[in-house]
């Protein structure tokens, strides 16, 4: 069956400190994997999109990896603004999008 | 500008009601779909759309429906027969049907009265 973890659930940093969120998936296929921010009440906001293992891709303090069965979303020295929701979703079919259900990200100042 | 519009922001249903949800975008992308988020869930799909006048039912489409009349536009009815419609209804599209990353609009939230 096709499937997105994400851990952990929630996660609480210091302004400045590093971390990383995880998105462990199975899928028969990988088309793309796709990382968003989601701020509460709000749509979720693109990231980033990985195709093949090895990739990764930059934007201001976020990177994300691919490997074959996990995509890492790491934050460098984080900022009270970085606070969302961080969701990851696999394309594993033409039309079949999976979502995990998100890391909720704290970050105080 | 371009991007994904939803509107109302809110919108309140009384049983037995149909309510429908707008969803306009000017990315001229082909491919548009809805989906709901219930808290602790992922997003579930409920229809997809990847051309004018075609649409396909997703994982939970029983109670919902949806025209493609024009390429901006994908309104979502929810119909009486959805029996637990509160939550939070996003719209999204891609440039390309089932390639591309999606984007998503700002989202309608639903509440049952």
């Amino acid at each position: 069956e096709d499937q997105v973890t994400q851990s952990p659930e929630a996660l609480r940093l210091q302004e400045g400190e590093s971390s990383s969120l995880n998105c462990s998936y199975t899928v028969s296929g990988l088309r793309g994997l796709f990382w968003y921010r989601q701020d509460p009440g709000k749509g979720p906001e693109f990231l980033f999109t990985l195709y093949s293992a090895g990739e990764e891709k930059e934007k201001e303090r976020l990177k994300a990896t691919l490997t074959k069965k996990e995509s890492f979303l790491h934050i460098t020295a984080p900022k009270p603004e970085d606070s969302a929701t961080y969701l990851c979703a696999v394309q594993a079919g033409t039309y079949k999008y999976i979502f995990g259900t998100g890391t909720r990200l704290k970050v105080l100042a | 500008d371009g991007g994904i519009t939803q509107s109302p922001k809110y919108l309140f249903r009384k049983e037995g009601q149909n309510v429908t949800l707008s969803c306009e975008q000017n990315l001229n992308h082909d491919a548009m779909y809805w989906y709901r988020q219930d808290p602790g869930q992922g997003l579930r799909l409920i229809y997809y759309s990847q051309i004018v006048n075609d649409f396909q039912k997703g994982d939970i489409a029983e109670g919902y429906s949806v025209s493609r009349e024009k390429k901006e536009s994908f309104p979502l009815t929810v119909t009486s027969a959805q029996k637990n419609p509160t939550a939070f209804y996003l719209c999204a599209s891609s440039l390309l049907p089932g390639t591309d990353t999606q984007y998503f609009g700002p989202g309608t939230r639903l509440t049952v009265l």
